[in-house]
């Protein structure tokens, strides 16, 4: 099964620091995501990605979080100053369109710890 | 966003027990539903999509009743490998709205 790959596993940094968190959907995927989970809670929505634009945002994507597709392979997630709560595993999908039962496919996450 | 709520568990069954769980939804804007499983510090993984007319694959069996907001998935004959988180979760195009999850570990 194809799969999106989420670079790095682990990223420890200071608080304040900016961070890129990158992905790699996979190849015919249009619609890009990331999602978060701090430790213990559940999996929350940060932002949906098409055609090079955000279609939708949670309240949580705040204008620290920005995100790009550079380079028409990788779809990354920035937090341009980081936050103790910003700790959390973020996990980046994809899927082909999105319809009401579209599979999204998840990477394997990046855990963001600030110190 | 409405919420999805999950009883967290923990639910711990021997093996070759039939198990079930409960999850509500609030946002009657809801388009689809599904059950998505979790082994601890993993990504989640669809288990199986719930439709109205119920489901089963396998061992697994999923119930939506869109009327009372509710979802459920039955597990029979557990196995050692099913311990894990299951979510809950629904679809609000574009996003997946998750439950906080029920663990539940099968002993031998």
């Amino acid at each position: 099964e194809p799969e999106v790959t989420q670079t790095p596993s682990h990223q420890v940094t200071q608080m304040g620091q900016e961070v890129i968190l990158r992905c790699v959907p996979i190849s015919n995927h249009l619609y890009f995501y990331w999602y978060r989970q701090i430790l213990g809670q559940k999996v929350e929505f940060l932002v949906s990605f098409y055609n090079n634009e955000i279609s939708e945002k949670s309240e949580i994507f705040d204008d620290q979080f920005s995100v790009e597709r550079p380079d028409g392979s990788n779809f990354t997630l920035k937090i341009r100053s980081t936050k103790l709560e910003d700790s959390a595993m973020y996990f980046c999908a994809s899927s082909r369109k999105v319809a009401t039962n579209e599979k999204l496919f998840f990477g394997s996450g990046t855990q963001l710890s600030v110190l | 966003r409405k919420e999805v709520e999950q009883d967290p568990g923990p639910f711990n069954v021997p093996e070759g027990a039939t198990v079930a769980f409960n999850c509500t939804y609030s946002n009657s804007a809801s388009q689809s539903f599904f059950w998505y499983r979790q082994d601890c510090r993993k990504e989640p993984k669809l288990l199986m999509s719930v439709y109205s007319s119920g489901n089963e694959d396998g061992r697994f069996t999923a119930q939506l009743n869109r009327a009372s907001q509710y979802i459920s998935l039955l597990i029979r004959d557990s196995k050692l490998s099913d311990s894990a988180t299951y979510l809950c979760v629904v679809n609000v195009v574009p996003a997946l709205i998750f439950g906080k999850g029920t663990t539940l570990s099968v002993s031998s």
